[in-house]
């Protein structure tokens, strides 16, 4: 099965500065990576998603890129600010196939310093 | 709030005790996931179904069960043989086969007592 690594397990930046996650997996047949966020005690939520048919994706201060031959996707947020303190997580899926759903990373817990 | 609505919040079990812990969704989704949640362990997958009377284990299910009777409801027993139940519990849905990933009910955290 899908096996995804995520990197790092904290993260801690300065106010405005950017952050970067990474994340590789293993089943060469995932084409669909989506990102979310987690703040303390809430749901996830998706900010972001991917499809191995584009190599990059931004949506205001995020973006995501992959590198399908890698086989690793990261997660880059620029100008970063105290309400992007959370964790991440990325995750791996097969559109149209994988019963079992999304595969996650164990999670980056992002912290901003002020 | 978000389509997918788990109750209760918190839940406190006794040594020996079943409790359930409840999962519905207005999202007309056919596929339905929970996933535990611990500190450091990222989100593991107890059992998901992607059809009404249909489920499958996922990699940690020893303890666990779970029915779906209805497509809008999925709910998680946590019985007595689950040693170590103190957790985050997360249900999730998503439409089967799509690409739009999951959304996420807020979640019931259960303590032993």
């Amino acid at each position: 099965g899908e096996n995804v690594e995520q990197h790092p397990s904290t993260l801690s930046v300065q106010e405005g500065d950017s952050a970067v996650i990474k994340c590789t997996y293993s089943d060469s047949a995932s084409n669909y990576f989506p990102w979310y966020k987690q703040e303390l005690g809430k749901r996830p939520q998706l900010i972001i998603d991917i499809r191995s048919n584009v190599g990059e994706k931004k949506d205001q201060r995020i973006a995501v890129t992959l590198n399908k031959t890698a086989k690793h996707f990261s997660l880059h947020i620029t100008e970063t600010q105290p309400e992007d303190s959370a964790v991440y997580f990325c995750a791996a899926s097969i559109i149209g196939g994988g019963a079992d759903g999304l595969t996650f990373g164990k999670g980056t817990h992002l912290i901003i310093q002020p | 709030d978000g389509g997918i609505t788990q109750s209760p919040k918190y839940l406190f079990r006794k040594e020996g005790q079943n409790v359930t812990l409840s999962c519905e969704q207005n999202l007309n989704h056919d596929a339905m996931y929970w996933y535990r949640q611990d500190p450091g362990q990222g989100l593991r997958l107890i059992y998901y179904s992607q059809i009404v009377n249909d489920f499958q284990k996922g990699d940690i299910a020893e303890g666990y069960s779970v029915s779906r009777e209805k497509k809008e409801s999925f709910p998680l027993t946590v019985t007595s043989a689950q040693k170590n139940p103190t957790a985050f519990y997360l249900c999730a849905s998503s439409i089967v086969q799509g690409d739009y990933g999951y959304t996420f009910g807020s979640g019931t955290r259960l303590t032993v007592v």
